[in-house]
């Protein structure tokens, strides 16, 4: 079975630039997480989504950033303008659950961003 | 919220030894996870454990939630274990898996 896939998997782009990254979870599960991991802050949650509905969105740094998910296997990240210091990994995971759940959660490869 | 903490911070050990990563949590949980994330920034998964023990090769795992702790114990490391290892935590009524800061780990030829 297919994991979680996210694209780009790199990512290099000049301040001020639009980035968005993409994210299909795991067939069948309805919780999607948008995580972010630096080396200053370890792994940040940024926004969940339960059956394409953000729940919780209070870990999105700012207005720049902004999440959707339009349908069950797709869901996207993006940030305008971007700012040197968005440079980071972002991950996205997924899993089987109620808000959340207690199901098992699986992580993508992730999207390693660079803003210059 | 629910605080995790893990230890060691950092361990360093050669080809061939044993030791034991723990992880503990502040109130009960109802999901916790065992994540190995390798050099190349893959985070894997290793355990699903909430409660009990269960192994997987070299690798085990003991959550005793009654006492709010759970520990992985790598056997007979290779170097292929490197990397760092992060327990997460999920409690009753919550939506969202709690990071510990992870045990990172370097096995030495």
């Amino acid at each position: 079975d297919a994991g979680v896939i996210q694209s780009p998997r790199h990512e290099v782009t000049e301040m001020g630039q639009e980035v968005t990254l993409r994210c299909k979870p795991i067939s069948g599960h309805n919780s999607l997480f948008w995580y972010r991991q630096t080396m200053m802050r370890g792994l940040e949650l940024l926004i969940y989504f339960n059956n394409n509905v953000p729940i919780d969105d209070s870990g999105m740094p700012e207005d720049r950033f902004s999440a959707k998910m339009p349908n069950a296997s797709f869901s996207t990240l993006k940030i305008q303008p971007s700012e040197p210091r968005d440079s980071a990994v972002y991950f996205c995971a997924s899993s089987l659950g109620s808000q959340g759940g207690t199901g098992e959660l699986f992580f993508g490869e992730g999207s390693r961003l660079t803003v210059l | 919220g629910i605080q995790v903490e893990q230890s060691p911070p950092d361990l360093i050990l050669q080809e061939g030894a044993n030791s034991t990563l723990r992880c503990n949590f502040s109130d009960s949980v109802n999901n916790l996870q065992w994540f190995h994330q390798n050099p190349w920034g893959q985070l894997i998964n290793l355990f699903y454990i909430p409660s009990g023990t269960k192994q997987n090769g070299r690798l085990s795992a003991t959550t005793v939630a009654t006492e709010r702790y759970s520990l992985l114990y790598i056997s007979s490391s290779q170097t292929t274990d490197s990397g760092v290892y992060f327990c997460a935590v999920r409690g009753p009524g919550h939506s969202t898996l709690t990071f510990g800061k992870g045990t990172m780990l370097l096995v030495s030829p």
